[in-house]
């Protein structure tokens, strides 16, 4: 069935660090893949998506890595900054536009 | 600007009592879910709307309903207040786009089921 599971619920870095945050989903026909960052007390925000054909996808600070082999996701940051403490999400996507969200990773960064 | 939101933002209400949730977007996003967030099981879909009229269950639906009698509205309504619906719910929408979900969340409801 559909699911998306997360490795590791913590993850703590050094500030100026790259982290990397790491995704494994069940349903290997999903095209559309999101990561989401939550702040305490705020709604899931937006940070950088890739579709099933890609295999890497850059944003500003951000990158994510799809490996479709093994279904599994990662979302790097690079020189993390205190601002970046919060929970991080993926979730996957069919064609019917249904989001399936994991259990989340909460990223702690310390000075 | 375009926006999302969720009121209350916080309820606290009996067991028994029916109570509704609402969802308000000016995005003019055709999809709209809800989706209820536990600790330790993330977020997990209720309900979710593909356009006026059209209403599916999500994964854990049971003791909620929502209508969606017009695109900017999906409001949650709790037949019968149960403790085990105490969580923090929230609103979700999206434009069609065969899979494209680059969705905007509200900011969320925090309801407690005494």
């Amino acid at each position: 069935g559909e699911s998306v599971g997360l490795h590791l619920p913590t993850l703590s870095v050094q500030e100026g660090d790259n982290s990397i945050i790491n995704c494994a989903y069940s349903n290997s026909a999903s095209d559309y893949f999101i990561w989401y960052k939550q702040e305490s007390g705020k709604g899931p925000q937006f940070i950088i998506d890739i579709r099933s054909n890609m295999d890497k996808r850059q944003g500003q600070r951000v990158t994510v890595l799809l490996n479709k082999t093994v279904k599994h996701l990662s979302l790097q940051i690079a020189a993390t900054q205190p601002g970046d403490s919060a929970v991080y999400f993926c979730a996957d996507s069919l064609w019917t536009d249904k989001l399936i969200f994991g259990t989340g990773t909460r990223l702690q960064v310390f000075p | 600007d375009a926006e999302i939101t969720q009121s209350p933002r916080h309820k606290i209400t009996e067991t028994g009592r029916q109570v509704t949730l609402a969802c308000h977007q000016t995005w003019n996003h055709n999809n709209m879910f809800w989706y209820r967030q536990d600790l330790g099981h993330g977020l997990r879909l209720i309900h979710y709307s593909y356009g006026v009229q059209d209403t599916n269950k999500g994964e854990v639906s049971d003791g909620y309903s929502v209508s969606r009698s017009n695109t900017e509205d999906l409001p949650l309504t709790l037949e019968s207040a149960a403790s085990s619906q105490t969580s923090v719910y929230f609103c979700a929408s999206s434009p069609t786009g065969q899979g494209n979900t680059e969705a905007v969340f509200g900011q969320g409801t925090r309801l407690t089921v005494v």
